[in-house]
């Protein structure tokens, strides 16, 4: 059973709009929440996280946003790029380890 | 700092062949994790190894599979023998510190095609 869910395969954005990546999660023992970025051919990178304390962090275009009562997290693009096109992971952690979705892959075109 | 290291990139073998997938971590990392991913399941983490001591191996699918940490600078993942469902991308991922708070470097991958 998986317990952090992508429900969305894909997202087609434009340019300049904002894009949105949503992910759910079932474990309520989660506390610590990630977001990688994947491009073709190489390993995911790290791209921003946030704590279960905290309902909002940013990093310049990128904003992740936590409910936990519904458990649910949100990245936010804002404007988005064409090289922001990738796959896009979100993971959890309880402890000592991640656990990841499946991914979203986002196509930003111009 | 070269990142991660995997080798081989790509690997093509037959039914029944060993596999041995190689990993060089990031210099003065202490945790080491060997993740598979595949469309179905996506990305599943498989072992970790915290200063070259395997800490959870769950994620192993089967006997097959074996993992190994003879020093803080190498790492193989072992499929013996290797079976068509085997074929996925492997990726090996070194950080530093509390595993599950810190960023975790992912290497290029490997990807595994077993005819």
């Amino acid at each position: 059973d998986q317990q952090v869910k992508q429900n969305s395969p894909s997202l087609s954005v434009q340019e300049g709009r904002i894009s949105i990546l949503n992910c759910d999660y079932t474990n309520s023992m989660f506390d610590y929440f990630l977001w990688y970025k994947k491009y073709p051919a190489e390993g995911p990178t790290f791209l921003i996280s946030i704590s279960s304390i905290k309902d909002k962090n940013e990093d310049g275009r990128f904003t992740v946003f936590l409910n936990k009562s519904a458990k649910h997290l949100s990245l936010h693009i804002v404007p988005s790029q064409p090289g922001d096109s990738a796959v896009y992971f979100c993971a959890a952690s309880a402890h000592s380890t991640l656990t990841f979705g499946k991914g979203t892959m986002l196509l930003v075109s111009p | 700092d070269a990142g991660v290291i995997q080798s081989p990139r790509h690997e093509v073998t037959e039914m029944g062949q060993e596999v041995t997938l190689r990993c060089k971590p990031i210099s003065g990392h202490d945790y080491l994790f060997w993740y598979r991913q595949t469309m179905m399941r996506g990305l599943e983490l498989l072992i970790y190894f915290n200063n070259n001591v395997p800490i959870d191996d769950s994620g192993m699918p089967e006997d097959r599979f074996s993992a190994k940490m003879p020093n803080a600078s190498f790492s193989t993942l072992k499929i013996q023998p290797s079976e068509p469902r085997d074929s996925a991308v492997y990726f090996c991922a070194s950080s530093l510190g509390t595993s599950g708070r810190g960023e975790q470097y992912f290497g290029p991958g490997t990807r595994l095609t077993v005819t």
